[in-house]
């Protein structure tokens, strides 16, 4: 089955401590991006890939990091997450840029 | 930079139309999503388009005016199911970011 799989799903942590949202793609899909979702804000890009190892910054890029080392995954990383990070994230991919994209499920995370 | 602006809420009766109109301001233009997301869920793909004039989709249509920064979704015959938010996304011309707009939530009441 094609899909976006994004781990954790939920995950309640403590500023400062380093954490990671794996997403992973079966679909040979060149371009993955990173959002978050948040009320009244709708969803944002913070991160981009045109494919592997090509990454650049999407509207609300602090705070975070992103590698793509192999095409199938594109995990978030932050490094010292802080309260105003706490967020739903969406990774999604699509075959090439400008074509519409496929989500994974959501990672809701609270940073306390 | 792009500034997309969509209404926050609308209602409807099932069985009858309702329409979501979408505006955006962008230095460069290059083609707009309408995406469906129910509530707790990752956005599903509706429609895109990147020329002028009326896309038919089933139920679903989505209509773009490149030279008036508007674009509408239209749903016919709502359905129970209809309800959830419906968010507009533009894409750049140049770089390669897509911007969504806040999104619109559809409540359809029997």
């Amino acid at each position: 089955e094609a899909q976006v799989t994004q781990n954790p799903r939920y995950l309640i942590t403590v500023t400062g401590k380093k954490l990671t949202v794996t997403c992973s793609q079966n679909m040979n899909h060149e371009y993955m991006s990173w959002y978050r979702q948040d009320p009244g804000l709708g969803l944002r890009q913070i991160y981009y890939s045109m494919n592997v190892e090509v990454t650049d910054k999407g509207d609300v890029p602090e705070g975070y990091k992103v590698s793509r080392k192999e095409k199938r995954n594109f995990p978030l990383i932050l490094e010292s997450p802080s309260p105003n990070q706490t967020s739903l994230y969406f990774c999604a991919s699509s075959l090439t840029w400008g074509q519409p994209q496929h989500f994974g499920d959501g990672t809701r995370l609270s940073i306390l | 930079g792009q500034n997309i602006d969509q209404p926050t809420e609308m209602t409807a009766t099932e069985g009858a139309i309702v329409q979501i109109n979408c505006t955006y301001q962008t230095s460069g233009f290059n083609g707009l999503f309408w995406y469906q997301q129910h509530a707790g869920e990752a956005p599903t793909f509706l429609s895109y388009n990147v020329l002028d004039g009326l896309e038919e989709k089933g139920r679903f249509s989505s209509f773009l005016s490149r030279s008036k920064g508007y674009s509408y979704l239209l749903l016919k015959e709502l359905q129970m199911k209809d309800s959830a938010s419906y968010l507009c996304a533009v894409r750049e011309a140049a770089g390669n970011k897509l911007t969504f707009g806040g999104g619109t939530r559809v409540l359809v009441k029997p």
